[in-house]
């Protein structure tokens, strides 16, 4: 069984469209994440939740929205589709919070989605 | 602010040989440390840490990091490398603030 799985694993559209990406996890995590992993592989963390809260909201422009509907499943959303959102977008998973003493947990990824803006 | 570098883009080793991918970090506090390693078209995956205790981690595939405090270093070892070690190498650290990644070192292990 995969951990962490992402769908759809390629998306291919134009500028100006809305498009969501979905993540589900089964390893029983409290903490799940969105990276964005640009064409030079650097790896930034976009957002995190926690049991169905927002935790972390890195500067990303309010065109992604993030949502969490169980603890489990984590979709982002982005409206208005740019170039430069031309990426590969992570989910990932943690036991618990990715801070302080409870940061400790390894993350698991999901093999990402691959984001073209025509 | 928390930091990651790893000063080589490329480490190039001959199967058999032992491999070196060099990490630096800085971060306040007592930092938790990680390496991950990518392959093409796939997620990263988790290959050791460092928490606390014994300097010298041990982890999966035969990997291995040394955590030097006074160099502010943990640098991903193996003692031989494989082929199917090739792959994009992340290091990346905790401190008060979300896991903060390397930008990666290509590892290549030619045959």
């Amino acid at each position: 069984d995969t951990a962490v799985s992402q769908t759809p694993k390629y998306l291919v559209t134009q500028m100006g469209n809305d498009k969501s990406i979905k993540c589900e996890q089964n390893l029983g995590h409290d903490t799940m994440y969105w990276y964005k992993q640009d064409s030079k592989k650097f790896l930034k963390i976009m957002f995190s939740y926690n049991n169905k809260e927002l935790i972390i909201n890195e500067t990303v422009p309010n065109r992604f929205s993030p949502k969490s509907p169980d603890k489990a499943h984590l979709n982002l959303h982005i409206n208005s589709l740019e170039l430069g959102d031309s990426a590969v977008y992570f989910c990932a998973s943690s036991q618990d919070l990715p801070t302080g003493g409870r940061g400790n947990q390894p993350q698991h990824f999901g093999d990402g989605t691959r984001l073209s803006i025509l | 602010a928390q930091s990651v570098a790893q000063p080589e883009d490329q480490v190039n080793v001959a199967e058999g040989n032992p491999l070196t991918v060099k990490c630096t970090y800085s971060v306040s506090g007592n930092p938790y440390l990680f390496w991950y390693v990518q392959y093409p078209n796939r997620g990263l995956q988790f290959l050791l840490k460092y928490i606390t205790g014994d300097n010298l981690v041990k982890g999966s595939y035969g990997f291995e990091a040394e955590f030097n405090k006074s160099q502010t270093s943990f640098h991903l070892k193996k003692p031989s490398a494989l082929v199917s070690d090739s792959a994009l190498y992340f290091c990346a650290v905790i401190g008060n603030t979300p896991l903060v990644f390397g930008k990666g070192t290509r590892l290549s292990v030619i045959a």
